[in-house]
Parts: C-alpha cells; sequence; structure tokens
C-alpha cells in the first residue's frame, strides 16, 4: 500500500517568506508527528498529533511555526517569516493509534527546505 | 527518556555480520529499547524494539543484556543496502509518544 508521502519534495524559498509542508499520512493512522533534520544530525521532534488535535506541540522552536491537520488526516506544516536558520529536512511520520505496547512510525521521504 | 551513547561510525564487510552497540546506562524499568535507520536522502525505517529478551525479525536481532544497560543489533549478512545510520532510542512505551533522536551510528558496507 501507499506509504507516507510529503510534498514538495524539495522548497527553495528567499528570507522572510512564508512555506507550507504538507504531509500525507498512511490511510487509518490517527497520530502524526512532524520532525526536522539538520545534516549530520538526528531528527528533532516538532508536533504531534492524534487525530485532528495537537497533542504534543512542544517541539515547535517558536510561534513562526504552526501546523494542523483539520480532518484527521493531511497534515500542514506551515512557517511565517522563514529565517536561513529554518534550512533542514522536514520529515512526517504516522502511525495506528490502538492498545498495543508500540505503533511504529512510517516516516515519509521528508521535504528539503532551503532558506536563502 | 533515558539517553543512549553510540559509536559514531563503523564499517562492516559485506556478508558479514554487523553488531551495532548502544550503551543506556540510565534505563529505567519501563523503557524499551528501539532501533531505526536512515538510508541517505531517505526517511527513518523501524526496525526492531525490546524490553529485555532477545528480539529477532526478518530484519535483525536485538541483543540486550541482562542488565539492560546496553544493547547490540544484529544484522545477520549485511549488504551494501545496509549502509545507512543507525539509531537507538529508548523510551517508555504506549502509544504515540514522540521520538527522541541521537547522532546514531553511521554504518558503512564495503564490498
Amino acid at each position: 500500500g501507499a506509504g507516507v508521502s510529503q510534498t514538495p519534495s524539495n522548497k527553495v524559498t528567499e528570507k522572510g517568506k512564508y512555506v507550507e509542508l504538507r504531509c500525507d499520512p498512511i490511510s487509518g493512522h490517527t497520530a502524526l508527528y512532524w520532525y526536522r533534520q539538520s545534516l549530520g544530525q538526528g531528527p528533532e521532534f516538532l508536533i504531534y498529533f492524534q487525530g485532528t488535535g495537537a497533542a504534543d506541540d512542544s517541539g515547535l522552536p517558536n510561534d513562526r511555526f504552526f501546523a494542523v491537520r483539520p480532518e484527521g488526516s493531511v497534515s500542514t506544516l506551515k512557517i511565517q517569516r522563514t529565517e536561513r536558520g529554518d534550512s533542514a529536512v522536514y520529515l512526517c511520520a504516522s502511525s495506528l493509534s490502538g492498545l498495543s505496547s508500540y505503533n511504529e512510525q512510517f516516516f515519509g521521504p521528508g521535504t528539503r527546505l532551503t532558506v536563502l | 527518556d533515558a539517553k543512549t551513547t553510540q559509536p559514531p561510525s563503523m564499517d562492516c564487510a559485506e556478508g558479514r555480520a554487523a553488531n551495532l552497540p548502544c550503551n543506556h546506562s540510565t534505563i529505567s524499568g519501563n523503557e524499551y529499547v528501539y532501533w531505526y535507520r536512515q538510508i541517505h536522502s531517505q526517511g527513518p525505517q523501524y526496525i526492531i524494539h525490546g524490553l529485555k529478551n532477545n528480539e529477532t525479525n526478518e530484519m535483525a536481532s536485538l541483543i540486550i543484556t541482562e542488565d539492560r544497560k546496553s544493547s547490540t543489533l544484529i544484522l545477520p549478512h549485511a549488504t551494501l543496502r545496509d549502509t545507512a545510520v543507525y539509531y537507538c532510542i529508548v523510551r517508555v512505551a504506549g502509544n504515540n509518544r514522540k521520538l527522541i533522536w541521537g547522532l546514531g551510528t553511521s554504518l558503512a558496507v564495503n564490498p
């Protein structure tokens, strides 16, 4: 079946611009996560959705970052007034919600954001 | 969640077993050990997880020491496609919690 997809795969923008990054999770997965990854580093947690609501947004670095998941499926990560330091690969993952001890997270290929 | 320590890089000959160590000396009783890997330019991929018993699946084996302070991920017959960064993560089980990632081990499988 289809995995997690992310669009665009690459985004180049100028400092100060607004960008939106989209994530399509695996069908039926109620949990959705956003991470970002800088070169040579492990992924860094940003936000986690359970259904439509943000269950944990403790990783969002500041109020320029915002994410939505209005219908509990597709999610959009929005970055306002982009800065050069926002350049990274933005990863999306989804997982099932259930009673098992662990639901593995399935990752998309990421969106590479470059802020000039 | 407990912190993990992994060597920054390792090499392995193709066809041989790759043994990737992870130290998690501050692990608590309800924390699991998870392994993910990330092939260049791809998203991370789940490999295996365990609590205290050794685990095996189609991808790898996970050996956890009796005191649970360290573990080893074993790829029994490494191939060139196993070249990736391998991340060991320790966290409490429970649905849908975030993963806290370290720097991982960059494994190079050589022909």
